[in-house]
C-alpha cells in the first residue's frame, strides 16, 4: 500500500515562527499536493509539485512556501507564522492514474 | 472563478439509497473524483470519471455529464459505518485537483 507519512500529527507554534511541514511518501510518485482544511471550507490547495524542484502555486499559497529537493519529500514552510494559518494541513501525492492518497494531517495552532 | 457546490449535510437511514451531488464550474476539466472522510481521519479516494456515464464500485457508485457540469456519488444499502463527509474534486489541470466544501452524510439506524 501506498504511504505518505507526515512528520507531525499535532503542533503548537507561536505567532512569528517559521514553521516546517514534512511528508514523506514512499511510491514514487512524481506529484505531490499540500492542502489546509477547515470547517465548511474544505480543502484548499496551497502548493503542488510535478517533479523535484519543480512547484506551482495553489489557490491559497500567500504566507506559505515550498521545498521539493528529492521526489519522496514534500515540505511546506511557514515563514512567520500567523493565527490564521491555524488549520489541519494534508500532504497527498498522486499516482500515474487520477488518485490521490492522502497522510493523516497535521493539526497546527499557531499561538 | 472556479467553484464546485456540493450540499453540506445529507441525513438518510439504514438500508437506504443517498445520492449526492456536485455541479462544478472550472477553467478545465480532467475528470471528477469523490473522496470519503472519517472524522479524524485522511480523506480516501472514492471513484474517478472522465467519461459522461455512470461507474459503479460495490455499493458506491459515481455519475457524470460533462455537459451538464455535474455528477453525484450514490450509495446504496446504507450502514452506520458510511457516515462521514464526501467531497467532490475536479481536475482543472493535469496536475491540479479543485475540492468542493464537502457533504457530510449522517446514517441513522
Amino acid at each position: 500500500d501506498v504511504k505518505v507519512t507526515q512528520s507531525s500529527r499535532y503542533l503548537v507554534k507561536r505567532t512569528g515562527e517559521k514553521v516546517f511541514l514534512e511528508c514523506v511518501q514512499d511510491m514514487d510518485h512524481e506529484n505531490m499536493f499540500w492542502y489546509r482544511q477547515d470547517p465548511g471550507l474544505g480543502l484548499r490547495l496551497i502548493y503542488f509539485s510535478y517533479d523535484v524542484k519543480m512547484k506551482e502555486k495553489g489557490d491559497i499559497p500567500e504566507g506559505y512556501s515550498v521545498s521539493r529537493e528529492k521526489k519522496e519529500r514534500f515540505s511546506l514552510i511557514l515563514e512567520s507564522a500567523s493565527t490564521n494559518q491555524t488549520s489541519m494541513y494534508l500532504c497527498a501525492s498522486r499516482d500515474r492514474g487520477e488518485k490521490l492518497f492522502f497522510g493523516s494531517g497535521t493539526q497546527l495552532s499557531v499561538l | 472563478g472556479q467553484s464546485l457546490e456540493q450540499p453540506s449535510e445529507v441525513t438518510a437511514v439504514e438500508g437506504a439509497i443517498v445520492q449526492i451531488n456536485c455541479t462544478y464550474q472550472t477553467s478545465g476539466f480532467y475528470g471528477l473524483s469523490w473522496y470519503q472522510q472519517h472524522d479524524g481521519g485522511a480523506p480516501t479516494f472514492l471513484s474517478y470519471n472522465a467519461l459522461d456515464g455512470l461507474e459503479e464500485t460495490g455499493r458506491f457508485s459515481s455519475f457524470l455529464s460533462r455537459s451538464d457540469s455535474y455528477g453525484y456519488l450514490l450509495l446504496q444499502e446504507l450502514q452506520m459505518k458510511d457516515s462521514a463527509s464526501y467531497f467532490c474534486a475536479v481536475g482543472d489541470s493535469s496536475y491540479k485537483l479543485i475540492f468542493g466544501s464537502g457533504t457530510r452524510l449522517l446514517v441513522r439506524p
